[in-house]
């Protein structure tokens, strides 16, 4: 079963707007990791933030962790045609390395 | 290119048939993962090796699926007797494997088509 749920399922923008995506999870976690998917490809790492951070910054992405709420967020700023992918986020546990991925954000990007 | 690859990328098999897949990680990561994805949903974890033991396997890795990582380098997951519902993308990641590196590093997959 996932660990996570990612909100909302999918995201249609315009070039330069910003892209708000959601993830919740259910057990507590020691990381949490947001990954890219271009269409049928492997996935990329975007970014990681750790269960006593509660924001990141990584070029045009943020990352925001609520322990309290089990909840994450990313924000892609100035979107770029080249975003247009499938954003998961995932999370391990303390001392368990596996990750247990959402069902993904499908973000497509208008030129 | 030093990522992690993948082959093949594409199988296409009757039900019935054995597959073999191999992976090969970045060359000094000793921690190497095996999921699987399906349309329209996250990858779920299979199993995964720690240099060449193999320290968990999900219940989704029925009898019918063993893999392998001899020597610790390469690896390669075998299902017999495939399914229909074993089509889907396999996709391996590794990582560093120090204690604070939890960042995956993923393969191209392999699309595996069972008909």
């Amino acid at each position: 079963s996932q660990q996570g749920e990612e909100d909302p399922q999918a995201l249609s923008i315009q070039e330069g707007e910003n892209a708000t995506m959601n993830c919740s999870y259910k057990t507590s976690i020691n990381n949490l990791q947001w990954y890219r998917q271009n269409s049928g490809r492997g996935l990329v790492h975007l970014i990681l933030i750790r269960s006593n951070e509660r924001e990141k910054h990584s070029g045009r992405l943020r990352v925001t962790l609520d322990t309290s709420k089990k909840s994450s967020s990313l924000l892609i700023t100035a979107s770029r045609a080249a975003d247009t992918a499938s954003y998961f986020c995932a999370t391990d546990a303390y001392n368990d390395y596996k990750l247990s991925f959402g069902a993904g954000t499908t973000v497509t990007v208008r030129a | 290119d030093t990522g992690v690859s993948q082959n093949p990328r594409h199988k296409i098999t009757k039900r019935g048939q054995n597959v073999t897949f191999r992976c090969d990680p970045i060359s000094e990561h000793n921690r190497l993962y095996w999921y699987r994805q399906t349309l329209g949903q996250g990858p779920e974890f299979l199993t995964y090796f720690q240099n060449e033991a193999q320290l968990e396997k999900s219940r989704l890795l029925s009898d019918r699926f063993s893999a392998e990582r001899p020597k610790g380098s390469f690896s390669t997951l075998e299902i017999q007797r495939t399914e229909q519902g074993d089509s889907a993308m396999y996709l391996c990641a590794s990582s560093l494997g120090q204690d604070w590196t939890y960042e995956q590093y993923f393969g191209p997959g392999t699309r595996l088509t069972v008909t």
